[in-house]
């Protein structure tokens, strides 16, 4: 069965280093999300893609990157971990978009990432 | 700009009485709406969606939403709650539009926690 999956389940890190959460998907779904779920503040939307080579900055981009080279994967990298980051990463696929398209995303089992 | 609100952050509700999650959205254009469900230490799973046609959309696990134009809103029912209904409900606008870097994005509200108690 096709899935999404986030690696990994849950991370510690320290203030400064360098952290990736990894996202692959077997929907061969062209549009890919990150969330971060805070409470009080729901989801919100940090990066997102809708094909191979495309990425757009979402509400919260601040301090993350994405970069997409084939369809079933987008890696998030924050580049230098702060406390503030310190959440539960979400990613999600859907179908392309198109007019008369209006596919749900699918969502990952998340990664609680904790900076300390 | 695309908004949803979710008016209450928790509800409790007693098993086997109807329950009601409120959603009101803002949006340009014709909305595109969506319920998800989120249980503990999980992704969300998606409950139903409503895009146009019959106002009383038909989801996953008994639930049902109707959709009312005139109160841009789009609240999440069941006739008969379980305490296996107990999770957080998150409702989502989708941007109508066909064009643009915003096309397709999802607009989440902060979500209601339903607690049913047996």
């Amino acid at each position: 069965d096709a899935e999404i999956t986030q690696s990994p389940r849950h991370k510690i890190t320290e203030t400064g280093r360098q952290v990736t959460l990894a996202c692959h998907q077997t929907w061969n779904h062209n549009n890919m999300f990150w969330y971060r779920q805070d409470l009080g503040h729901g989801l919100r939307l940090i990066h997102y893609s809708y094909g191979v080579q495309d990425t757009n900055k979402g509400e919260v981009s601040d301090g993350y990157s994405v970069s997409r080279s084939n369809t079933e994967d987008l890696p998030l990298t924050l580049e230098s971990a702060a406390s503030s980051q310190t959440s539960v990463y979400f990613c999600a696929s859907s179908e392309s978009y198109t007019s008369g398209s209006y596919n749900e995303q699918f969502f990952g089992p998340g990664t609680r990432l904790t900076v300390l | 700009a695309q908004s949803v609100a979710q008016p209450e952050d928790q509800v409790n509700v007693a098993e086997g009485n109807p329950l009601t999650v409120k959603c009101t959205y803002s949006v340009s254009g014709n909305p595109y709406l969506f319920w998800y469900v989120q249980y503990p230490n999980r992704g969300l799973q998606f409950l139903l969606k409503y895009i146009t046609g019959d106002n009383l959309v038909k989801g996953s696990y008994g639930f049902e939403a109707e959709f009312n134009k005139s109160q841009t809103s789009f609240h999440l029912k069941k006739p008969s709650a379980l305490v296996s209904d107990s999770a957080l409900y998150f409702c989502a606008v989708r941007d109508s539009r066909v064009r643009g870097s915003t096309l397709g994005r999802l607009y989440f509200g902060r979500g209601t926690q339903l607690t049913v108690w047996p």
